[in-house]
């Protein structure tokens, strides 16, 4: 069974400095996308970045980088410089194996930046 | 990227009523939609697939005859939440799916039941 697992419920972070959000994740298939989404208070779903299992070099959306590390199973998301606006639920999620596009969710992390 | 349109954001029902939610690709054609139910500070349940076309595949524990859903063209899905209660309150989100394997989201739709 495919699974994604976000072990910290809450994050705090100071304006302006790095943080990491950390997302592991179990499949057997051997193809599968990881991707990142936000969630702010308003509720919209918006996405930020996609790596794919076969993909060489780790995703980078400006601000956002996906450290991806297949052989421990990881796909933690960085974001430099944080920003007030980055106040939000961020949910790791992964595209189910068959060919589907059904996107699996973590339970997330609430990022909380200070100024 | 690809925009969702999800409509209504907000809606207040009496128990027993029925509430219809609509999902619009507003530049794609999605052959497939998905609905979500949300409860606060949890994360996203896949409640059901919309196949355009043809019945939608719901997922274990979701009440077909509770949660209609409808997808009548490649860029409009509808969930009816039919006789609904106060336990049906919830945030639903749909999204749709494009060919590089991203799923944008719609808006959300807050359903609180009185």
């Amino acid at each position: 069974a495919q699974k994604i697992t976000q072990t910290q419920p809450g994050m705090f972070v100071q304006e302006k400095e790095a943080v990491t959000l950390d997302c592991t994740y179990d499949t057997s298939d051997p193809s599968y996308g990881l991707f990142w989404y936000k969630q702010p208070s308003s509720g919209e779903m918006i996405f930020l970045i996609y790596q794919g299992s076969y993909d060489q070099q780790n995703a980078t959306e400006g601000r956002y980088s996906l450290n991806f590390q297949k052989a421990r199973k990881s796909a933690n998301l960085v974001i430099s410089a944080s920003q007030l606006g980055d106040s939000a639920m961020y949910f790791c999620a992964m595209r189910r194996p068959g060919g589907s596009y059904i996107p699996t969710f973590g339970r997330g992390t609430s990022l909380i930046v200070h100024p | 990227g690809a925009v969702v349109s999800q409509h209504p954001s907000r809606v207040i029902c009496k128990s027993g009523t029925s509430v219809k939610i609509e999902c619009r690709s507003l530049d794609f054609q999605a052959t497939t939609m998905f609905w979500y139910r949300q409860f606060p500070k949890k994360s996203l349940m896949l409640m059901a697939t919309s196949n355009e076309g043809s019945k939608a595949t719901y997922e274990q524990g979701v009440e077909k005859d509770k949660f209609l859903i409808n997808h009548a063209s490649l860029t409009l899905s509808t969930l009816t939440v039919t006789s609904a209660h106060p336990e049906d309150s919830s945030f639903y989100i749909c999204s749709a799916s494009v060919p590089r394997d991203e799923a944008f989201f719609g808006q959300g739709t807050r359903l609180t039941v009185v």
